[in-house]
């Protein structure tokens, strides 16, 4: 299957800094990649789409200027959490769409554990 | 509205066979995913299926009836590795987004 490749695996930072995660498609070009959050024993809850060299389209309930998000190239979407919260303590995974006829399968990154102390 | 059910958690043991259903109610359907999610790592692809029937790869099949709304994934000679949370997803046919369940959390006993 296809690698995205997600760093940093985990983060810890004090409240109040801003982190940025990447994810990056390693052996394909992805015009569209997707960010989700994962609560403990929860299902995966879809944040926002990121579409290369277009502004990402968010979820309802989802912050635009709390969670930036840039997709500049077909290779690489950055997530930053700006002015990171305690409440923002989650499990953010990649995952990037891989057009093949019909399946168009997403393949995620190994994720992102962030603990904001 | 959008709905996705699979049983919270099940429980087989090593060597047996274990199906895991999940039913589903959209307004469009594009095909149904199966995950495999290994506690604090991300999912990884097992199967898709648009077709009604049943589609083998190796020990895991996935099946589909889309006029029952209905998809089960079947996994022969379990083994300890295989516990996982198996995570349904359908792709609604408007948006091509993926609607996730809830997932299931599959408990291997030796």
């Amino acid at each position: 299957g296809a690698v995205v490749s997600q760093h940093p695996s985990r983060v810890i930072c004090k409240s109040g800094t801003s982190v940025k995660i990447e994810c990056r498609s390693l052996d394909f070009q992805a015009t569209t990649m997707f960010w989700y959050r994962q609560f403990p024993k929860k299902s995966l809850m879809l944040m926002a789409t990121s579409n290369e060299g277009s502004k990402a389209t968010y979820e309802q309930g989802v912050e635009k200027d709390k969670f930036l998000i840039n997709h500049a190239s077909l290779t690489l979407s950055t997530l930053t959490v700006t002015s990171a919260h305690p409440e923002d303590s989650s499990f953010y995974i990649c995952s990037a769409r891989v057009n093949m006829g019909a399946k168009n399968i997403q393949y995620f990154g190994a994720g992102t554990r962030l603990s904001v102390l | 509205g959008q709905n996705i059910d699979q049983p919270t958690e099940m429980t087989a043991t090593e060597g047996a066979i274990v199906q895991i259903n999940c039913t589903y109610q959209t307004s469009g359907f594009n095909g149904l995913f199966w995950y495999q999610q290994h506690a604090g790592e991300a999912p990884t692809f097992l199967s898709y299926n648009v077709l009604d029937g049943l589609e083998e790869k190796g020990r895991f099949s996935s099946f589909l009836s889309r006029s029952k709304g209905y998809s089960y994934l079947l996994l022969k000679e379990l083994q300890m590795k295989d516990s996982a949370s198996y995570l349904c997803a359908v792709r609604d046919g408007g948006n091509y987004q993926l609607i996730w369940g809830a997932g299931t959390k599959l408990i291997i006993k030796p």
